[in-house]
């Protein structure tokens, strides 16, 4: 079982404001992902990533970004943030034996 | 264009009342199923994957099944701390497509 860390879990911001939503792992997986999710609603991929200096865009479209420079840390960066963007968004890395994804605690996102 | 959906969307048992959930997918290529516990608030927590129609799997009062149109988690003699959403997911191509779950509670 993966070990995957998620910082803040909660966080309450203004309109424009620049936010960073962290992700860290320590299994040593080389994918990683960003999903967001609204109350009752499925899960939609954000943004995925294959290992270092790999990153893609998912399904949903997204006006965040993210990086990959080292292998257990892949962070998500909204550059001006607005309500639209208020959700939960979860960080997962998956076992590159059995393709399970492992989830952390995930981030509650509230824009004023 | 793959897709899964969950039935019901809600679900209210007694403690003790056995019941199933549903998971049907259309898929392109079936390379895994997983479903998933998640708690108010939390990430979704792994629970089980099955990869060919006729494969069981179980842990403690959950049962997961599957065939070639969908899955269904058994629950035996639920628990209230079995209370959550279950959610359904296949792995198709390069990601998982997400069913949106079934929220399950147990009342003692």
């Amino acid at each position: 079982e993966a070990d995957i860390y998620q910082t803040p879990r909660y966080l309450v911001i203004g309109t424009g404001k620049k936010i960073t939503l962290e992700c860290s792992q320590t299994m040593g997986h080389d994918k990683m992902y960003w999903y967001q999710q609204d109350p009752g609603m499925e899960l939609h991929l954000i943004h995925y990533s294959y290992g270092v200096n790999s990153t893609e865009k998912g399904d949903l479209s997204s006006e965040s970004t993210v990086s990959r420079i080292r292998t257990e840390h892949f962070p998500l960066t909204l550059e001006s943030a607005r309500p639209s963007h208020t959700s939960q968004y979860l960080c997962a890395s998956s076992d590159p034996g059995t393709d399970t994804q492992y989830f952390g605690p995930g981030t509650r996102l509230t824009v004023l | 264009e793959d897709q899964v959906t969950q039935s019901p969307e809600a679900l209210r048992l007694q403690e003790g009342e056995s019941s199933s959930l549903n998971c049907s997918y259309t898929v392109s290529g079936l390379r895994g199923l997983f479903w998933y516990r998640q708690d108010p608030g939390k990430g979704p927590e792994f629970l089980f994957t099955l990869y060919s129609a006729g494969e069981e799997k179980e842990k403690e009062r959950l049962k997961a099944t599957l065939t070639k149109k969908e899955s269904f988690l058994h629950i035996t003699a639920p628990k209230p701390e079995d209370s959550a959403t279950y959610l359904c997911a296949v792995f198709s191509n390069y990601q998982l497509i997400w069913g949106a779950g079934t929220k399950l509670i147990i009342k003692p």
